[in-house]
């Protein structure tokens, strides 16, 4: 069974400055992709960043960077010069594929609500 | 404009109703999926569609049913419901052509239950 583990239910951080989330996960598959979405206050879930596990670079988008470290089957998300619009619930998820087929579902963690403040 | 919408976002309905979530979604996605997402827990997922054909059911009661008509819409039908199922269910939706393809998500319809 795939599991995917946030240890910090909330964040804080200044604007303009730079915070890390942390995320680990369990699995024996050898192909898998690993992601980040960020759910803002009006609930729709948004992507983003996304990793590919056969791939060693870590991905990048804008501010948004990823540590994929496979050995230690962790994958943390670093957000640099906070912007009041980064806070939201963010979860860290694991896509494996559904019984059978050749397309993904997502497993995800239970969540770190990240504040930007002022 | 969302690309996944869900109709209602909120619903109020006793332990002996019958009600139902509706998904729709404008993306031309094939694969469509349910969550039920809980306070202080993971989203856990419930059901996966392909091309209108339950590729997955995650041990949900028998009590939600869901129904997948065409590959654009899904529904969740209620029925005998308890308290703990109050909850907020997402629908989501993917390409479903290979593996890492992103799930886009509607805004979610917000269940409770008396």
């Amino acid at each position: 069974a795939q599991t995917v583990t946030q240890s910090q239910p909330e964040m804080s951080v200044q604007e303009a400055e730079t915070v890390t989330l942390s995320c680990t996960y369990d699995t024996s598959e050898s192909n898998y992709y690993l992601f980040w979405y960020k759910q803002p206050p009006s609930r729709q879930m948004i992507l983003v960043i996304r990793q590919e596990a056969y791939k060693q670079q870590n991905a990048t988008e804008n501010r948004f960077s990823v540590n994929f470290q496979k050995a230690a089957k962790s994958f943390s998300l670093k957000i640099s010069d906070s912007q009041l619009g980064d806070t939201a619930m963010y979860f860290c998820a694991f896509m494996t594929a559904v019984g059978g087929t050749s397309y993904g579902k997502l497993t995800f963690g239970q969540g770190t609500i990240l504040t930007v403040h002022p | 404009e969302t690309g996944v919408t869900q109709t209602p976002r909120h619903l109020v309905m006793g332990m002996t109703n019958k009600k139902s979530l509706k998904c729709e979604q404008h993306l031309g996605h094939n694969a469509m999926y349910w969550y039920k997402q809980s306070a202080k827990k993971p989203l856990e997922l419930m059901f996966v569609y392909n091309f209108k054909e339950q590729t997955e059911n995650n041990s949900v009661p028998s009590r939600f049913s869901p129904e997948c008509p065409n590959s654009s819409h899904l529904f969740l039908h209620l029925h005998t419901l308890q308290p703990e199922d109050s909850a907020l269910y997402l629908c989501a939706s993917s390409q479903a052509r290979g593996l890492g393809g992103e799930l886009f998500f509607g805004e979610g319809s917000r269940l409770t239950v008396l």
